[in-house]
């Protein structure tokens, strides 16, 4: 099993400031088969990057995604009052999926 | 309008079962492999099982292996998880999600509570 692990666990910015998520797997990623969701409270996750770094349909180009191998991240360039969420990783690059701990996005 | 919509959960006793549905609308759904995703109180997301679209193969996280067994009706479009076996650990909000590696549609999900 790919254990992914998100860092920082909370990561506490103002609207209109730049947000790096990390997430690491402990073994290679197969084809970069990686995504991110967003959840808010209450609502269930919407997709926002696969294949690491497209964007699924109707998501806003400040949110982007890269890495390979190991190493992901997730980029929010210019923060939006909206934004402030829970964010979690995927890696389908195995039969058995798994996602991370999720990173929680709040507003300073 | 494309959506799921999961239905079935409810108050369990330990050991006890329950099947949970998820009706698709606005797609075709016999071309598309579901998944079950379930998020425990405060928790964060654990993938539980897939079902393809064609052949009916299927994948199961080893934590419900044995005890769940995921179907589906494609006549009824409409996926299935029976849960056997309920432990106080399966508490959970369970989604429904569409398409077999990412999931770019989720249903709003269904509260399953095993307590005595």
């Amino acid at each position: 099993e790919i254990v992914l692990t998100q860092s920082p666990g909370t990561l506490s910015l103002s609207p209109g400031e730049r947000a790096t998520l990390s997430c690491r797997a402990s073994q290679s990623v197969s084809s970069s088969y990686l995504a991110w969701y967003q959840q808010k409270p209450g609502q269930a996750p919407r997709l926002l990057i696969y294949g690491a770094s497209s964007r699924a349909t109707g998501i806003p180009d400040r949110f982007s995604g890269s890495g390979s191998g190991t190493d992901f991240t997730l980029t929010i360039s210019r923060l939006e009052p909206e934004d402030f969420a829970v964010y979690y990783c995927q890696q389908y690059g195995s039969s058995l999926i798994t996602f991370g701990q999720g990173t929680r996005l709040e507003s300073k | 309008e494309v959506q799921l919509v999961e239905s079935g959960g409810g108050l369990v006793q330990p050991g006890g079962s329950l099947r949970l549905s998820c009706a698709a609308f606005g797609f075709t759904f016999s071309n598309y492999a579901m998944n079950w995703v379930r998020q425990a109180p405060g928790k964060g997301l654990e993938w539980v099982s897939v079902i393809s679209g064609s052949d009916n193969s299927t994948y199961y996280a080893d934590s419900v292996k044995g005890r769940f067994t995921i179907s589906r009706d494609n006549s009824k479009n409409t996926l299935y998880l029976q849960m056997n076996s309920l432990r106080d650990e399966d508490t959970a909000v369970y989604y429904c999600a569409k398409d077999r590696w990412y999931f770019d549609l989720w249903g709003r999900g269904t509260l399953v509570t095993v307590s005595s």
